[in-house]
């Protein structure tokens, strides 16, 4: 079945950078573009951005430029996340979800999520 | 782009039906058929439920139903159900990004 599967929590210092990885299986990878939805603690999903799986195109929501790094590794069907000069305000699950096989612009399946914590 | 309005809370009691608000602008929801909703229950990822105003996935309950008119889309559960209590989200294209989500509602299930 359509998976996605998400590398686990993370506790990083102000300045640091951390990676979340989304490992995909159960379909072509190169097929669906893959968006990025951060949850901060008690809030709402935020769109961050997708990457075009295809040619590895990241397009970056307002916010989400500069500091953030959508990339690819197709050879193992993952997508990363990289957040690089972490803040406090960037303590949130983080989730990867794949474009859906069957209407544009909606997301399914989601990874399971990761949280990133930020903290001195 | 500011979020989509969603209530904050809405309750019912088992067996009753609810309805979820989701309003947008001209530039969103008014202007584009691509309102997906999601249900996310603590601690878990979201889930999608509805697609494209009024349809559902393969495995989601025909108790859930959506539509929309103006500038305003709903979400409607029907013969509500324990398991039912969770956060809902929708979500529409837009003129300016590919995902505007809204505020988020937290249903309740007396």
């Amino acid at each position: 079945q359509v998976q996605l599967v998400q590398s686990g929590s993370e506790l990083k210092k102000p300045g640091a950078s951390v990676k979340v990885s989304c490992k995909a299986s159960g379909y072509t990878f190169t097929t669906y573009g893959m968006q990025w939805v951060r949850q901060a603690p008690g809030q709402g999903l935020e769109w961050m951005g997708w990457i075009n799986t295809n040619t590895g195109k990241p397009t970056y929501a307002q916010g989400f430029t500069g500091r953030f790094v959508f990339s690819l590794d197709t050879s193992v069907s993952t997508a990363y996340l990289q957040i690089n000069n972490l803040k406090t305000e960037d303590t949130a699950v983080y989730y990867c979800a794949r474009d859906s096989s069957i209407s544009s612009f909606s997301v399914d399946p989601w990874g399971q999520g990761t949280l990133v914590t930020v903290s001195s | 782009q500011s979020a989509l309005t969603q209530p904050a809370s809405v309750s019912g009691s088992p067996g009753q039906s609810i309805t979820i608000s989701c309003t947008g602008t001209t530039s969103d929801v008014g202007a584009y058929d691509f309102v997906s909703w999601y249900q996310q229950h603590p601690g878990k990822a979201p889930k999608l439920i509805i697609y494209k105003v009024t349809y559902r996935p393969s495995g989601i309950s025909n108790r859930f139903s959506g539509s929309k008119s103006g500038n305003t889309a709903s979400l409607i559960i029907s013969g509500l159900q324990a398991e039912d209590e969770a956060d809902y989200y929708c979500n529409s294209y837009s003129n300016t990004s590919p995902y505007v989500f809204g505020t988020g509602t937290k249903v309740t299930v007396l």
